[in-house]
């Protein structure tokens, strides 16, 4: 079945420093792929997605192309915030049924 | 808008009690689900509906049930709960149309509930 599988963490960077958390997919047909970001205490929140080969996702710095001869869509960001401390989710939709990665917690310190 | 809301935000129940949890989206959204998040497991999906009228078991429906009352609400029930359902519930929902080829939907959700049981 399909799937999404991203680094574990948690990853922990100095502010300003360069972002990347890695997530691979497996799926038939032609998923959508999306980045969510979980704030403490709150809800999931959309940060970027792509719809088909090729496409960049950005948001807020954050940026992810879908790669489907690698089956990736790793997140970037070329410097980081302490307000970018959060657990990041990879996910994708196929048929209109979501699959979600473990999620990847970044700390960014000062 | 509102968006997603769920009631309610805090709950402690004890072994065998039952409660249900109430989720309502203002989107105009066809489709809602039901989520659990646990530490180190991600999100994992108890139940979802692809439309009015309709639902599906997802990956860990044992020891809920669900009802799609209408268009915007969409509850969660525990009807004898146990220590293991301590989670933080999300429902969640998008606007499409039940099995589609490719679909594009962003999902959007509630605040979640934290929920103890004894």
């Amino acid at each position: 079945g399909d799937s999404v599988t991203q680094m574990e963490g948690p990853v922990t960077l100095s502010e300003e420093a360069f972002l990347t958390i890695n997530c691979t997919y497996t799926a038939t047909g032609y998923p959508s792929l999306f980045w969510y970001v979980q704030y403490p205490g709150e809800g999931l929140q959309l940060l970027l997605k792509a719809t088909k080969a090729d496409d960049k996702g950005s948001n807020k710095g954050f940026e992810a192309t879908y790669r489907k001869e690698t089956t990736s869509f790793h997140l970037e960001k070329g410097s980081v915030q302490v307000s970018d401390s959060a657990v990041y989710f990879c996910a994708l939709t196929n048929f209109n049924k979501f699959y979600f990665g473990s999620g990847t917690k970044l700390n960014v310190k000062p | 808008n509102a968006g997603v809301t769920q009631t309610p935000k805090f709950q402690v129940l004890k072994t065998g009690q039952s409660m249900t949890l109430q989720c309502a989206q203002d989107m105009n959204h066809n489709s809602m689900y039901w989520y659990r998040q646990d530490p180190g497991m991600g999100l994992r999906l108890i139940y979802y509906s692809a439309s009015e009228g309709t639902t599906d078991k997802g990956e860990v429906p044992n020891g809920y049930n669900v009802s799609r009352l209408n268009k915007r609400e969409f509850s969660l029930r525990l009807e004898s709960a146990a220590p293991s359902q301590t989670s933080v519930y999300f429902c969640a929902s998008s606007g499409g149309l039940g099995l589609a080829r490719g679909g594009t939907d962003t999902q959007y959700f509630g605040p979640g509930t934290r929920l103890t049981v004894l």
